[in-house]
């Protein structure tokens, strides 16, 4: 499987933005990006997914460099409620591996 | 509409005894995921099925555990007999299709203690 690499930790402080940078330089031509964050005590919650193109939703965005090696998630507005573990996940064959993802701590 | 439901929530249970965890996938969803996580090892796939076909399974830890999927509405995961180091949070999430790129969308968990 396909791995990538996040900081263990970040922190923001509450309405500034985020950007919360994967990298992925073994990805495949066919491989999707995902994200999904995990709140205290929940199971998982996808957040986005792209392929090559830059994407946004109502939760977050998501960027995607050319090369396609490297994404970052950009949360525009950090709220307490976005305090959660964020992983970066390549979907190639339907089989999520979850790495140890990034813990964002929002400062009030 | 209902997302993933899981039960139950919390099960406390004694070395050896048999555990049966449930799942009942989103309707109209064709792909069912069992995880575990623990602190140690992280978010790990156990097995996965596409129409209720069991498709990898090479993440079941070993034979204690299994699973079954009767029906596309229901599902079960199966330790027997259970020991104290399968105590963890199991997942179960579900998606539509077999394709890479459609979100899975996950129950809250069983928590799970083996005493």
């Amino acid at each position: 499987d396909a791995k990538t690499t996040q900081p263990n930790s970040m922190e923001s402080n509450e309405e500034e933005p985020v950007h919360l940078p994967c990298n992925h330089s073994t990805i495949s031509g066919t491989d999707y990006i995902h994200w999904y964050r995990q709140l205290p005590s929940q199971g998982p919650e996808y957040v986005i997914h792209g392929l090559t193109s830059n994407v946004n939703n109502r939760m977050a965005s998501l960027a995607i460099a050319e090369d396609r090696k490297s994404s970052t998630l950009i949360l525009h507005r950090a709220t307490l409620r976005d305090a959660a573990v964020y992983y970066c996940i390549l979907n190639g064959a339907n089989n999520l591996f979850f790495g140890t993802g990034t813990r964002l701590t929002v400062i009030p | 509409d209902a997302g993933v439901i899981q039960s139950p929530r919390h099960e406390v249970t004694e070395m050896g005894q048999e555990v049966t965890l449930r799942c009942k996938p989103i309707s109209g969803h064709n792909s069912l995921f069992w995880y575990r996580q623990t602190m140690m090892r992280g978010l790990e796939l156990l097995i996965y099925f596409n129409n209720n076909v069991p498709i990898d399974d090479s993440g079941m830890p070993e034979d204690r555990f299994s699973a079954k999927m009767p029906n596309a509405s229901f599902s079960t995961l199966k330790i027997q007999p259970s020991e104290p180091r399968d105590s963890a949070v199991y997942f179960c999430a579900s998606s539509k299709a077999g394709v890479s790129n459609q979100p899975q969308h996950f129950g809250d968990g069983t928590r799970l203690s083996i005493l």
